[in-house]
């Protein structure tokens, strides 16, 4: 079992939906969360960090964590073209010493 | 005033050869990291030194070898490189070991 799993995709929603990602987890002792944001040819991008259960939000980005469940969630609101990207579920392990990320979600936004 | 730089943003080298890959962060940040990004995109830590120690040495060939001689900087030397080598290769810092990571632009690394 993959320590940090995410759906590949692509996802592909219409501009102005609600794009939800998931990520699930297999440490039950991980303590941070995070969601970053990577474009084609650059760097990962931290759009959002989590590390209590429940939900949390940034403008059009909520993202929702259930430690019982081993779950992360990202959700994008009225979603733009320009939210096309890999998004990459990161997850503080080890005692929190080393981030483990997923394999990340393609994202696709369409006109 | 770029917050993590690496250099150089793209190196292309034959088999067997030696290299270097070099990292800076004027953040302040205590901690940083050097990831593997392979062709599939998976991101997977290398190292990590907090404050000029080795914290994390994840199972990675000894022909790789880090070097922090400052907290703000963190080199990377490759000795005798492979093809399997060829990936991009990410800095990053954080304050300390438990907290956000932020990413320098990458080098991406091509071994013929």
């Amino acid at each position: 079992q993959k320590e940090v799993e995410q759906n590949s995709g692509p996802l592909s929603v219409p501009e102005g939906a609600i794009a939800s990602l998931n990520c699930t987890y297999s440490d039950r002792g991980s303590q941070s969360f995070f969601w970053y944001r990577q474009y084609s040819g650059k760097s990962p991008e931290l759009i959002m960090s989590i590390y209590s259960n429940g939900d949390k939000e940034d403008g059009r980005f909520t993202a929702q964590l259930n430690k019982a469940s081993q779950y992360v969630s990202l959700l994008i609101r009225d979603s733009q073209p320009s939210d096309s990207a890999t998004y990459l579920c990161a997850v503080g392990t080890g005692g929190g010493n080393k981030l483990t990320f997923g394999t990340g979600t393609q994202l696709k936004v369409e006109l | 005033d770029t917050a993590v730089s690496q250099t150089p943003k793209y190196l292309v080298t034959q088999m067997g050869n030696d290299k270097s890959i070099k990292c800076e962060q004027n953040l302040g940040h205590d901690t940083m990291y050097w990831y593997k990004q392979d062709s599939k995109k998976f991101l997977k830590i290398m190292f990590s030194y907090n404050n000029k120690e080795l914290i994390i040495n994840e199972t990675v060939p000894n022909r790789f070898s880090p070097k922090s001689p400052d907290k703000a900087h963190l080199n990377l030397h490759i000795n005798s490189l492979e093809l399997g080598d060829s990936a991009v290769y990410f800095c990053a810092s954080s304050q300390d070991s438990i907290y956000t990571q932020y990413f320098g632009p990458g080098t991406r690394l091509t071994v013929l």
